[in-house]
């Protein structure tokens, strides 16, 4: 089982600032990683998929990058509605279907 | 507008069965895998499973931890998916959630990518 780790499991930034959220998979999974955002009492909402590409209606401010085991996603100018939890997501090596822990986004 | 609305969530107790069902409108069911992910009260996501479409055959996958005891199937005809959970146990306990999954083929082998559409979820609570 491929495992994922995200870094830091909280990150304090001030509104307007750029955000940088680290994923780490345990071994290789090429560009297979989706980065999701969850609100509170919500479902999960896809951001970025093969690493890199926005989904549909996602904003320019979001942005992936990192391939094989290190990845980043980078959020610009934080709006308010930013500040919530994101998942790393690996389908490359399955089953099972991996995500990370989370990172909790906080106003600073 | 592409929607998937979950239903079926209940309290019930140690060792019952439950049925969840996921339907899916405003896109063509058979052509996409569906998956379960489920996300226990205060923790993170949780990947319980998935079936193929039926392209795929409609043959499924599932986690460790369900294995044995969950059964994802789907009725096209209805646009429904469905997660059968028998043997439940109290870390069952979960927001359970669907989701339409995309995909691409390699010489006929399907691989999964990312869900793009998910419903609001529904709640199973396994207690005595």
């Amino acid at each position: 089982e491929i495992v994922m780790t995200q870094s830091p499991a909280t990150l304090s930034v001030s509104p307007g600032e750029r955000a940088t959220l680290s994923c780490r998979a345990s071994q290789s999974v090429r560009s297979n990683l989706a980065w999701y955002q969850q609100k509170p009492g919500q479902a999960p909402r896809l951001l970025i998929y093969g690493a890199s590409a926005r989904a549909t209606g996602v904003p320019a401010r979001f942005s992936g990058s990192g391939s094989g085991t290190e990845f980043t996603l980078t959020i610009s100018s934080l709006q308010s509605e930013d500040f919530v939890v994101y998942y790393c997501q690996q389908y490359d090596n399955w089953p099972p279907i991996t995500f990370g822990q989370g990172t909790r986004l906080e106003i600073k | 507008e592409v929607q998937l609305v979950e239903s079926g969530g209940a309290l019930v107790q140690p060792g019952r069965s439950l049925r969840l069902s996921c339907t899916a409108s405003g896109f063509s069911f058979g052509d996409y895998a569906m998956s379960w992910v489920r996300q226990a009260p205060g923790k993170g996501l949780e990947w319980v499973g998935f079936i193929r479409g039926q392209a795929y055959g409609e043959t499924t996958e599932y986690a460790a931890s369900v294995k044995g005891r969950f059964t994802i199937s789907t009725d096209d005809s209805k646009s429904i998916a469905y997660l059968q959970m028998n043997s439940l146990k109290t870390e069952d306990t979960a927001v359970y959630y669907c989701s339409r999954d995309n995909y691409y083929d390699s010489s006929g082998n399907y691989f999964p990518s990312a869900s793009d559409v998910w419903g609001q979820g529904t709640t199973v609570i396994v207690s005595s």
